[in-house]
């Protein structure tokens, strides 16, 4: 299986802060990644495909960039709706497998 | 937009078999692959595998041995099985759509289904 690496594993932030979080991959996945966010007793809802397409209705201060094994996916002025935990999926290689989450926090 | 909702047990005694249903509203099933993931209590996501709209499956070679699923696109709903289970299978179970296997579009809210005695 492809072990998706996520960093950090928790982030304490500000509202308006920008946000970074990465995700690697163990080999070579092209672009198939998405990014998800997840809130407690909510289903994870699909922010990022494609390493870089914004999911409709998500919010132009989501991005996500990276291709091969390197993925970044950038909140560029955090809101408070936005804490919560976030995962990165790669889905080129069977199985699809999920890095570990990256849970952010108010600072 | 498509929803999804899961039923399930809540409890299962170990060794038996869980078994938890996904009803899709809001749009079709075909054309689309249906997925099954969980989450352990404090760890991270599992993908289980998928069953398409046609009934093709795949399963996580992991749990391939204990795993089945089915669909019914007349009733909207497709079904996961887990036989054997364990204290380990004690998850939230999540049901999903994706257009292309794993990149699931939309998930349902989870079913908790704990595994004891």
């Amino acid at each position: 299986d492809i072990q998706m690496t996520q960093s950090p594993s928790s982030l304490s932030a500000s509202v308006g802060d920008r946000v970074t979080i990465t995700c690697r991959a163990s080999q070579g996945i092209r672009n198939d990644l998405c990014w998800y966010q997840h809130k407690p007793g909510k289903p994870p809802k699909r922010l990022i495909f494609a390493a870089s397409s914004l999911q409709s209705g998500v919010p132009s201060r989501f991005s996500g960039s990276g291709s091969g094994t390197e993925f970044t996916l950038t909140i560029s002025s955090l809101q408070p709706e936005d804490f919560a935990t976030y995962y990165c999926l790669q889905h080129n290689n069977y199985p699809p497998t999920f890095g570990q989450g990256t849970k952010v926090e108010i600072k | 937009q498509v929803q999804l909702q899961e039923s399930g047990p809540g409890l299962v005694k170990p060794s038996e078999t869980l078994s938890v249903t996904c009803s899709v509203s809001g749009g079709l099933m075909t054309n689309y692959y249906w997925s099954w993931i969980r989450q352990p209590p404090g760890k991270g996501l599992e993908w289980i595998g998928y069953v398409y709209y046609s009934g093709s499956t795949n399963y996580n070679p992991s749990l391939r041995s204990r795993v089945t699923m089915s669909i019914d696109t007349s009733k909207n709903q497709f079904s996961l099985r887990l036989n054997s289970v364990t204290a380990a299978d004690t998850a939230v179970y999540y049901c999903a759509r994706a257009g292309i296997v794993g990149a699931s579009d939309f998930w349902g809210q989870g079913s908790l289904v704990t595994v004891s005695s």
